[in-house]
């Protein structure tokens, strides 16, 4: 079975500090992706990695970065949380081709204060 | 413009019946993936069911199964004989191979499932 891991499934920050939130995979997948989940929002792609420290910008990546210096792990980075900020992060993979689907991580409910 | 659209936010259904959950998606590609998840209140997201473009059958696993209309761009997932478990959120999602390896998902339908 795939197995996605996420650091933290809940997460109390303040306004300003540096927010690391770590995925794992252990299905040897090329592709991972971190996702915001908003109400009424639905997912929303913040930056996608189909290989080792190669990154793509989503659609939302403002205020955020990202790190992949081992293919099984792609690191979140707030650099400054801020309020806006508080939202469910979702971290996928996938294989790179004949793609049925996403497996994804229990997710990080994520609140700045 | 969005790439996948679920027009009902909320949807009940009584236990047993079966329910329709509406998807539409818009592209210009030939070849595609479209996807259900759903996501209980925990917020784990499992997948549910999946349908290629170019698959001439509609995907079925289990209770569900995807009601693709290709010239629609539709690809609505029908939950049969309902359970309480079934209440959840559900996502549709498609990906094009094209345009690289995203996802694009939709707003989400939120399921009650009425004992």
């Amino acid at each position: 079975d795939v197995k996605v891991t996420q650091s933290s499934r809940y997460l109390v920050k303040r306004t300003g500090e540096k927010v690391f939130l770590e995925c794992v995979q252990d299905m040897d997948h090329e592709n991972m992706f971190w996702y915001r989940q908003d109400p009424g929002l639905g997912l929303r792609l913040i930056y996608f990695s189909y290989d080792v420290k190669m990154k793509e910008k989503g659609d939302i990546p403002e205020g955020y970065s990202v790190s992949r210096e081992k293919k099984e792990r792609f690191s979140l980075i707030l650099e400054s949380a801020s309020t806006n900020q508080t939202s469910m992060y979702l971290c996928a993979s996938s294989l790179s081709t004949a793609v049925k689907t996403q497996y994804f991580g229990p997710g990080t409910r994520l609140l700045v204060l | 413009a969005q790439k996948i659209t679920q027009t009902q936010p909320g949807m009940f259904v009584q236990e047993k019946e079966a329910v329709t959950l509406d998807c539409t998606y818009d592209t210009s590609d030939q070849s595609y993936g479209l996807f259900w998840y759903k996501q209980p209140s925990s917020g784990e997201m499992i997948f549910l069911i999946y349908q290629g473009s170019y698959d001439e059958q509609n995907a079925t696993e289990g209770r569900y199964s995807l009601n693709f209309q290709k010239a629609r761009k539709s690809a609505n997932l029908v939950i049969s004989a309902s359970q309480l478990g079934d209440s959840a959120m559900y996502f549709c999602a498609m990906r094009e191979p094209n345009t690289g390896n995203q996802f694009y998902f939709g707003t989400g339908t939120s399921l009650t499932v009425i004992p």
